[in-house]
């Protein structure tokens, strides 16, 4: 099975504090994405890597940057947090044509 | 470029009833369509993957179809259980990128 897992579940940050996500997957998968999650909006993507040290903008990349040394992680950075950043953040992988989800990190700005 | 909705927003059913969930796309140019399951505070959970030139898949009491003329995927359930509620979200390749774009899914109840 494939496993997907991200650092924390819930974290909780002041505003212009520097914040890092990770993600580790276990499948050697080339891509890896990170989305965040906000109700009425659905699920939007912020950065997607298709190699180590290759990376390529989403949807919203605006506050966020994006770090792929090894193959198996992917670090989401937000370089000052703000409130506007408080979300559910999901990291997922894709293998062959599958895209597989960690459980989410809920952070909260404040 | 691909915009895919999912109607209804959510849906209440009672316990063993069979159901439908939809999803339509604007783009019939689709290399595959992929449904997930979302529990409350949690990630996506992959229930199966459709490949274009496919009709059907099937997984235990799931079955997605894949009508690419008219733009529409369904996910049947059947004999619907209580551990069945969640909300259920398809996504489809952006073109031929990697990108997925997501329905905003269905909340499903199913009531005891």
């Amino acid at each position: 099975d494939v496993k997907v897992t991200q650092s924390s579940r819930y974290l909780v940050k002041r505003t212009g504090e520097k914040v890092f996500l990770e993600c580790v997957q276990d499948m050697d998968h080339e891509n890896m994405f990170w989305y965040r999650q906000d109700p009425g909006l659905g699920l939007r993507l912020i950065y997607f890597s298709y190699d180590v040290k290759m990376k390529e903008k989403g949807d919203i990349p605006e506050g966020y940057s994006v770090s792929r040394e090894k193959k198996e992680r992917f670090s989401l950075i937000l370089e000052s947090a703000s409130t506007n950043q408080t979300s559910m953040y999901l990291c997922a992988s894709r293998g062959v044509f599958e895209q597989y989800f960690g459980p989410g990190t809920r952070l909260t700005v404040t | 470029k691909q915009e895919v909705t999912q109607i209804p927003a959510a849906l209440s059913v009672p316990e063993g009833e069979n159901l439908v969930l939809n999803c339509s796309f604007t783009d019939s140019a689709i290399y595959n369509l992929q449904w997930f399951r979302q529990d409350p505070g949690k990630g996506l959970t992959s229930l199966l993957l459709i490949q274009s030139s496919q009709r059907e898949q099937t997984s235990g009491r799931l079955n997605a179809s894949l009508d690419k003329s008219s733009g529409r995927s369904t996910l049947y359930i059947a004999a619907s259980q209580p551990g069945d509620s969640a909300t259920y979200l398809c996504a489809i390749p952006q073109g031929g990128s990697e990108k997925l774009v997501f329905g905003k899914g269905t909340k499903l109840t199913v009531n005891p």
